[in-house]
């Protein structure tokens, strides 16, 4: 069965270094979203793409987070520079053009 | 502001019996409606889902129930199982627009 792959799994980092993540979708999968998932809560989306387009970053926090997915398919998101408060896991999910939307096992980020 | 509201932050049910989590949401333009299911370490597995049309969805021992009224879902697992404990969230999303707005998430725990 097709799955998202992300990695890595685990990042500790210090805070005011980068970071990056990195998704690839199931293939065929033109929607792609990443996003953020504090404990205790519900993820939260930080950016839709649409092939290689942004369709919505609203919620991305834009003086230090950035995202790509420059030829519609795998994705980088970048944190840079890394904060205490982006402790977090980091999701990524693809959909067929549905509501149905496809996750991957996630990033645990540790900034320290 | 948390569109989508899950009040009980955990259940606890005994194995055969029946669990019930419940959703509130607050936006009535939401008419998509999705439950998903999240292991430690790993991504949301979505398992079922339901459009405002019905009132009703059932996946084997899945049920989900849908009173647009009261802006209310529930989703009921009958017999509950072991394998079933698990964090629960539920999601929203309208229209034209695929961006799920997720609750805060349920933990079941399914007693032996």
């Amino acid at each position: 069965e097709a799955e998202v792959a992300q990695s890595p799994r685990y990042k500790i980092t210090e805070k005011s270094q980068a970071v990056a993540f990195w998704c690839d979708p199931i293939s065929g999968h033109a929607t792609l979203y990443w996003y953020r998932q504090i404990l205790g809560q519900g993820p939260e989306l930080l950016v839709q793409f649409q092939d290689e387009s942004v369709v919505d970053d609203s919620q991305l926090p834009k003086d230090r987070f950035s995202a790509e997915r420059l030829k519609g398919v795998d994705s980088t998101l970048k944190i840079q520079p890394a904060e205490l408060g982006d402790s977090a896991m980091y999701l990524c999910a693809s959909s067929p053009e549905s509501y149905e939307q496809y996750f991957g096992p996630g990033t645990r980020l540790t900034v320290t | 502001d948390q569109q989508v509201k899950q009040n009980s932050p955990s259940l606890s049910v005994q194995e055969g019996r029946i669990s019930i989590l419940n959703c509130d949401y607050t936006n009535s333009m939401f008419d998509y409606f999705l439950w998903y299911k999240k292991y430690p370490a790993e991504g949301p597995t979505f398992l079922i889902s339901i459009s405002s049309i019905k009132d009703k969805n059932e996946d084997g021992r899945f049920t989900v129930f849908l009173n647009k009224s009261a802006k209310h879902l529930s989703l009921h697992i009958v017999p509950s199982q072991p394998g079933d404990s698990a964090v629960y969230f539920c999601a929203a999303s309208f229209f034209g627009n695929e961006k799920l707005t997720f609750g805060t998430g349920t933990r079941l725990t399914i007693i032996p």
